[in-house]
């Protein structure tokens, strides 16, 4: 069935680094692309999302932009802050019909440091 | 507005009890659907409901269901409780109104379960 890969960490990067967090997926079609994020005590919000192919999304200094030649969807920004901190997963829609369900990749704990 | 309320926040049971958990999607969001998160598993889909109907299941034992009502709110079950059903238990809701698959989620603070 379809499935994301993604880097798991925890990543540690310094505030004001260039971070990148790698996304892959498998997939019949070309399905929409998301990045959800888990800040501490907080629910699951979504952050950024591309519904085709090489489209870009962005948010908050967050970039990812949607590559059917290599199925992935790297989460970017160029200079992070402490208050970047959170759990991040990247998530495609889940097979099946129905059309909210989404299968997560298993999240990439961010850490930064000031 | 408020956003999606779930209840309990926090329960513990033991092996063999069942549990319900309550979902209130957004005002006039007609889609609610479940997810279990767990450290070995992370995040996965159980299922989804739109208009008191079952859309998509996830691939979860028959001890897992759920049920919406005509006011859009929504319960799920687990009977014959298993130490392995310790998590936190999402629920997310939308609108419904963009095309199947591109909708954006909004998830409530979840109910973490915790079976003895």
């Amino acid at each position: 069935g379809d499935s994301v890969t993604q880097m798991e960490g925890p990543v540690t990067l310094s505030e004001e680094a260039f971070l990148t967090i790698n996304c892959t997926y498998t997939a019949t079609g070309y399905p929409s692309l998301f990045w959800y994020v888990q800040y501490p005590g907080e629910g699951l919000q979504l952050l950024l999302k591309a519904t085709k192919a090489d489209d870009k999304g962005s948010n908050k200094g967050f970039e990812a932009t949607y590559r059917k030649e290599t199925t992935s969807f790297h989460l970017e920004k160029g200079s992070v802050q402490v208050s970047d901190s959170a759990v991040y997963f990247c998530a495609l829609p889940y097979s099946g019909g129905g059309a909210d369900g989404l299968t997560f990749g298993k999240g990439t704990h961010l850490i930064i440091q000031p | 507005k408020a956003g999606v309320t779930q209840t309990p926040r926090y329960l513990i049971k033991t092996r063999g009890q069942q549990v319900t958990l309550s979902c209130s999607p957004i005002s006039g969001h007609r889609s609610v659907s479940w997810y279990q998160q767990t450290p070995g598993q992370g995040l996965q889909f159980l299922f989804e409901y739109f208009s008191e109907t079952q859309r998509n299941k996830g691939n979860f034992p028959g001890r897992f269901s759920g049920r919406q009502f005509s006011n859009s709110r929504s319960e799920m079950n687990v009977s014959t409780l298993e130490l392995g059903d310790s998590a936190l238990y999402l629920c997310a809701s939308s609108l419904l109104a963009g095309r199947s698959g591109a909708n954006v989620l909004t998830f409530g603070a979840g109910s973490r379960l915790t079976v003895l």
